[in-house]
């Protein structure tokens, strides 16, 4: 059965542009939700997605947007990237609200220049 | 302001010994994840605790769920070097919900032959 599945693994962006995450959850998981991960910060809460609605929004600027398609696979976006967004962006997929715990993926490293 | 609290941040083991890492937090939950991370890897599950009382064991650890104390432990039983790792106990809010965790800061376990 495959895991939850991120791309790009790694990414290199310059202070200024924008970026898109995406995430495909496990077949049949509808709800989604998004970390970042920093030495500085630890894990931190974006967003979760169930049936393409946003159910929570973490304490992100207005900078940090996703979505959920019909699939279910997510997609997070961050404009105007700042030397602070670099970080490890994981996915988490879940079968029924957390009863079965999440799922995470790989993540995806993205470093802002 | 929810709170998750691990200690200790850091711990290092000899082989065969037994240690239990904490995880205090400061909302009502009656749910609380275990997540295991190598480095540079994503989380894996270890163990959902659903109630109070909850214990389950895999192996070498055991967790355990207090909800009147706000408190989990994972419990290690003689480590082995494959333990070594970072362990993060996560709480979800709101309560029974699986729509967001908030995280420990982590638990580095660095086991010594």
């Amino acid at each position: 059965k495959a895991g939850v599945t991120q791309t790009p693994r790694y990414l290199i962006k310059t202070r200024g542009q924008q970026v898109t995450l995406s995430c495909s959850p496990i077949s049949g998981h509808r709800s989604v939700s998004w970390y970042q991960q920093t030495p500085g910060q630890g894990l931190q809460f974006l967003f979760e997605y169930f049936s393409e609605t946003q159910r929570n929004k973490g304490n992100f600027p207005g900078r940090f947007s996703g979505r959920q398609f019909s699939n279910s696979r997510s997609e997070m976006n961050v404009s105007t990237l700042e030397l602070g967004d670099s970080a490890l962006y994981l996915c988490a997929s879940s079968l029924v609200d957390g009863l079965l715990g999440y799922t995470f993926g790989s993540g995806t490293r993205l470093t802002v220049v | 302001e929810l709170k998750v609290e691990q200690n200790p941040l850091f711990l290092s083991m000899q082989e065969g010994k037994n240690y239990t890492i904490y995880c205090n937090y400061s909302t009502t939950s009656d749910r609380l994840y275990w997540y295991r991370q190598d480095p540079g890897k994503s989380l894996e599950s270890l163990f959902v605790l659903l109630s109070n009382g909850a214990v389950k064991q895999e192996g070498r650890l055991m967790a355990s769920l207090d909800t009147k104390a706000r408190l989990s432990t994972l419990h290690i039983t003689a480590a082995v070097h494959d333990l070594s790792a970072t362990y993060f106990c996560a709480v979800e809010f709101p309560p029974n919900t699986g729509n967001q965790f908030y995280f420990g800061t982590g638990t580095s376990l660095t086991v010594i032959p």
